[in-house]
């Protein structure tokens, strides 16, 4: 079944610094592709959500990417805040049922003034 | 805003002893799900729900059993709680459709002694 690695498990920048976390995955017919934030102490949101066939995608701050070639999903806080600092976790599956999404390990991110 | 409460939100067992854990939403969503959050795994599912009086298992129902009495309400039930049960646990709700976004609740901490 459908592996996901998550990569760093923890993570600290400085405030402006771009951070970069990135999962890997084991299926190639992986098409679901999803990234929450889990802020401290509170519930996971979704930050984004993307299909396998955009490989670019732009939300508030941040670039979610998918290498399909490389079986490699990441997301890059091109200018971090300490407002970004949260857990952030990936999940990923190649059917559209939520019972088959596989989440990755988690990636505490903490932003440094 | 979709809502997701979880209760409690500590609780201290002790091993052999019964656990329940209760979420209630307010999105209408027909799918539930319950989660368990360990250091080193993702959000691993346990079981899941498509509405008032289904239940499924997921990928680690052994020790548990869920019940959902009606749209709003989904327990997990531990009848006999063993220390390889204390963890955080999560419970969702999501829509039908492709790729469901989910909404979490706030997490309950579970220690088994």
């Amino acid at each position: 079944g459908e592996q996901v690695e998550q990569r760093p498990p923890h993570l600290s920048v400085r405030e402006g610094d771009s951070a970069v976390i990135t999962c890997t995955y084991t299926d190639p017919n992986s098409y679901y592709f999803f990234w929450y934030k889990q802020e401290p102490g509170a519930s996971l949101q979704l930050l984004m959500k993307v299909f396998s066939s955009t490989e670019i995608n732009e939300g508030q701050g941040f670039t979610v990417l998918l290498n399909k070639k490389d079986k490699r999903l990441s997301l890059n806080l091109t200018a971090a805040h300490p407002g970004d600092s949260a857990a952030y976790f990936c999940a990923v599956s190649a059917s559209s049922n939520t019972n088959k999404v596989v989440f990755g390990t988690g990636t505490r991110l903490q932003v440094l003034p | 805003e979709a809502a997701v409460t979880q209760s409690p939100r500590n609780k201290v067992a002790v091993t052999g002893g019964k656990v329940t854990l209760s979420c209630n939403q307010t999105n209408n969503h027909n799918n539930m799900y319950w989660y368990r959050q360990d250091t080193g795994h993702g959000l691993r599912l346990i079981h899941y729900s498509y509405g008032a009086g289904s239940t499924e298992k997921g990928d680690i129902p052994d020790g548990y059993k869920a019940s959902r009495p009606s749209q709003e309400n989904f327990s997990l039930i531990l009848e006999l709680a063993t220390p390889s049960q204390t963890s955080v646990y999560f419970c969702a709700s999501g829509g039908t459709g492709d790729a469901e976004t989910l909404y979490f609740g706030s997490g309950t901490r579970l220690t088994v002694l």
